[in-house]
């Protein structure tokens, strides 16, 4: 079946500990994304890759990381995570040329 | 830099009436237009999109939605909506379609009997 894996699905974790959301995708999709909803703000862009070892920046970058050494995964780093950092994550992935995203089921995730 | 706007937090339909979910964007080229659905608990689906030609397109489960250069919308509607509809919805824009994707507030729609 073809989908975006996203583990875990829940994660608390403390201030401090760094941390990494895996995402993985069946596809051999090109393009790869990671989103966080809040309530109110709508979905806000983190990162995106275009390509193997190819990523920039969304809105709001501040306090992520990520890499794109293989094609099918795009983990998300939370190197010292902070409370303001407790959101709902979702990876997402599309292929060149078919336009949209395909999403993860999301990572609930609380920094205490 | 690009914008969404849905200007509408909560709407409320009863069942078997019309649906129209408004969306406003801002974007200085040709824009990238989508509708995305999210029930309870679930991800992102993609109702819709729109990049070129016929500005009336045809999504899944009885959706359409219109793209208007002159207004700048890209509304969504249904001609008679189900109670499985009830969902938030999110209109979104992008530069290329997949690279920088904003996203709308969203549209939460409660279904009533």
């Amino acid at each position: 079946e073809a989908q975006v894996t996203q583990n875990p699905r829940y994660l608390i974790t403390v201030t401090g500990k760094k941390l990494t959301v895996t995402c993985s995708q069946n596809m051999n999709h090109e393009y790869m994304s990671w989103y966080r909803q809040d309530p109110g703000l709508g979905l806000r862009q983190i990162y995106y890759s275009m390509n193997v070892e190819v990523t920039d920046k969304g809105d709001v970058p501040e306090g992520y990381k990520v890499s794109r050494k293989e094609k099918r995964n795009f983990p998300l780093i939370l190197e010292s995570p902070s409370p303001n950092q407790t959101s709902l994550y979702f990876c997402a992935s599309s292929s060149e040329g078919n336009y949209g995203y395909t999403f993860g089921s999301g990572t609930r995730l609380t920094v205490v | 830099a690009q914008s969404v706007t849905q200007p509408d937090i909560h709407i409320t339909v009863s069942e078997g009436a019309s649906l129209e979910l408004r969306c406003n964007y801002s974007y200085g080229a040709t824009p990238y237009l989508f509708w995305y659905v999210q029930s309870p608990g679930q991800g992102l689906q993609l109702l819709l999109k729109y990049f070129s030609g016929d500005t009336l397109v045809q999504g899944i489960k009885g959706f359409e939605a219109e793209f208007k250069r002159s207004q700048s919308s890209f509304n969504l509607r249904k001609p008679s909506v189900h109670w499985s509809d009830a969902a938030e919805y999110f209109c979104a824009v992008g530069a290329g379609g997949y690279q920088k994707v904003t996203f709308g507030t969203g549209t939460k729609l409660q279904v009533i009997p």
